[in-house]
C-alpha cells in the first residue's frame, strides 16, 4: 500500500511568487491534514479536511495560504504570494477515521523562500 | 494553551546502551500520545500510539509509557544500534484531530 505522498520535495522560490504544493494520502483515508516547521520551531498544525470538508482551520497563518481537497482525494496548498518567513517544510498527514486516530505523515516539501 | 517540552534536546550514546527520551505536557486533558521518528530529510515515521486510557506501549525494542496525571511520557529504547539514529518527537491530541509536537530530541548511536 502507498504510503502518502508530497510533491514537490523541494521548491525554491522568490518572494512576491506563488508556490502550490500537493498531497496524496493513503487511499481511503478520509482525513487529510496540513503541518509545517519553520527553521527551529516545532512542528505546527495547519489544518484538517475530513473528505472534501476543511473541518479546523485554525492554525493557517493568514489568508495569503489557501487549501483545497476537490473531491476529498488529493489536497493542494497554495501561499500566495510567498514570503519570506513562509519557509520551511510542509508536511502532510492522512488517517483513515478519527476513531483509528494514527496519522501518517508523508516525506515533506521543503520550501525556500529568497 | 497546550505546550509540549522534550528533553533532553541532543543525545549521543555508543551502541549498546539502553535509553531514555521524556516528553512532558502542560495539560493533562489529553485524547492520546504518539511518538514519531524522523530521519533527515524524510517524513516522519509513527512509532508508538498511547490512549489516554493506557500506560504503556511496546514494539520491539521500544516502550512507550503514559503517566497523564504528571503530563509525562517516556519512550525507552533497549540495546540501542546506530540504526536508532534519528530525531524523536512527541506529540500529543486533544479533543480535535490535531496533533501538537515537541521539538524533539535527536539522537545519535555511534558504534
Amino acid at each position: 500500500e502507498a504510503g502518502v505522498t508530497q510533491f514537490p520535495s523541494h521548491s525554491v522560490i522568490e518572494k512576491g511568487q506563488t508556490v502550490t504544493l500537493r498531497c496524496d494520502p493513503i487511499s481511503g483515508h478520509d482525513n487529510l491534514y496540513w503541518y509545517r516547521r519553520v527553521m527551529g520551531k516545532e512542528i505546527k498544525f495547519l489544518l484538517h479536511f475530513v473528505k472534501e470538508s476543511k473541518q479546523d482551520e485554525s492554525g493557517m497563518p493568514n489568508n495569503r495560504f489557501l487549501a483545497e481537497r476537490t473531491g476529498g482525494t488529493y489536497s493542494t496548498l497554495k501561499v500566495q504570494p510567498a514570503e519570506l518567513e513562509d519557509s520551511g517544510v510542509y508536511f502532510c498527514a492522512s488517517s483513515q477515521n478519527r476513531a483509528q486516530e494514527t496519522q501518517y505523515f508523508g516525506p515533506g516539501t521543503r520550501l525556500l523562500v529568497l | 494553551k497546550q505546550e509540549v517540552t522534550q528533553i533532553p534536546a541532543a543525545l549521543s550514546v555508543p551502541e549498546g546502551e539502553n535509553l531514555v527520551l521524556n516528553c512532558s505536557f502542560t495539560d493533562s486533558a489529553i485524547y492520546n500520545l504518539q511518538w514519531f521518528r524522523q530521519d533527515p530529510g524524510k517524513g516522519l515515521t509513527s512509532l508508538l500510539l498511547i490512549q489516554s486510557s493506557q500506560r504503556e506501549q511496546t514494539s520491539g525494542r521500544l516502550n512507550a509509557s503514559l503517566d497523564k496525571s504528571s503530563g509525562r511520557s517516556t519512550l525507552y529504547i533497549a540495546a540501542s544500534q546506530p540504526g536508532d539514529s534519528a530525531t524523536y518527537l512527541c506529540a500529543v491530541r486533544r479533543g480535535t484531530d490535531k496533533l501538537i509536537f515537541g521539538t524533539g530530541t535527536r539522537l545519535q548511536v555511534f558504534p
